[in-house]
């Protein structure tokens, strides 16, 4: 069984809409991340989660926005929706130890691939 | 800036030989961790191998290994006995004191691996 659920797997949109991405994990970790991979791009991230609060920010559009209702889960709303914006959205989860800097893997869900026509 | 290299776009292996991809990083910190994950043609992104930068040693896991080269600031993967399941996409990430407290990875562009009966 999964232990990440990434919801829906495949999603179209309208230019200008606005979607949700869904993630939830079943791992007990209390760090998640969002990243975006698109074509001729390598892996981006773009957020992090630690116990439910924003921990970074490197998207550069606030079009992009978080969302932790439960500790386990990690939802991306994504408004005024543009071409630019298709790519599969991968959350992710780890084990926070607290470091600065931890060797914790990441756990990847299988992604949401988003197309914007 | 952290930034990760992987120089090859695709290598095609025969079956049951060994294959090594390459990976170059940058950081300006003492102290970071090396992942390299392997996605699979369904799109799942799964972790293989760690390289904590205060450990000598390669690390291993099972037909995986590592040659790590601190001075050149370089990452080798290497599999041993490949089987036609390790046709997949490769990537080399990175984390340093520049994702501190957040878990950031840097990623590299990967490598495509095609293995052959």
């Amino acid at each position: 069984d999964p232990k990440i659920i990434q919801k829906p797997k495949y999603l179209v949109a309208v230019t200008g809409s606005e979607k949700i991405l869904i993630c939830e994990q079943y791992l007990g970790h209390n760090a998640m991340y969002w990243y975006r991979q698109s074509a001729k791009k390598p892996l981006e991230f773009m957020f992090s989660y630690s116990y439910q609060k924003l921990m970074d920010n490197q998207t550069a559009s606030s079009r992009f926005q978080p969302q932790s209702s439960k500790k386990n889960h990690l939802d991306l709303q994504i408004t005024a929706l543009k071409p630019d914006d298709s790519a599969t959205y991968f959350c992710a989860s780890s084990q926070d130890t607290g470091a600065p800097i931890s060797n914790e893997r990441l756990f990847f869900g299988h992604g949401t691939k988003l197309s914007v026509l | 800036a952290q930034k990760v290299t992987q120089t090859q776009t695709s290598i095609s292996v025969m079956e049951k030989t060994t294959v090594t991809m390459d990976c170059v990083y940058e950081t300006r910190d003492s102290s970071y961790f090396l992942f390299w994950y392997k996605q699979t043609a369904s799109g799942e992104i799964v972790f293989l191998i760690r390289q904590d930068s205060y450990k000598k040693e390669n690390a291993t896991e099972g037909h995986y290994s590592l040659n790590f080269q601190k001075p050149k600031s370089s990452i080798g993967l290497i599999i041993t006995a490949t089987q036609i399941e390790d046709s997949a996409v490769y990537f080399c990430a990175m984390r340093d004191l520049t994702g501190a407290n957040t878990g950031k990875l840097t990623f590299g562009h990967g490598t495509i691996l095609r293995v052959h009966p």
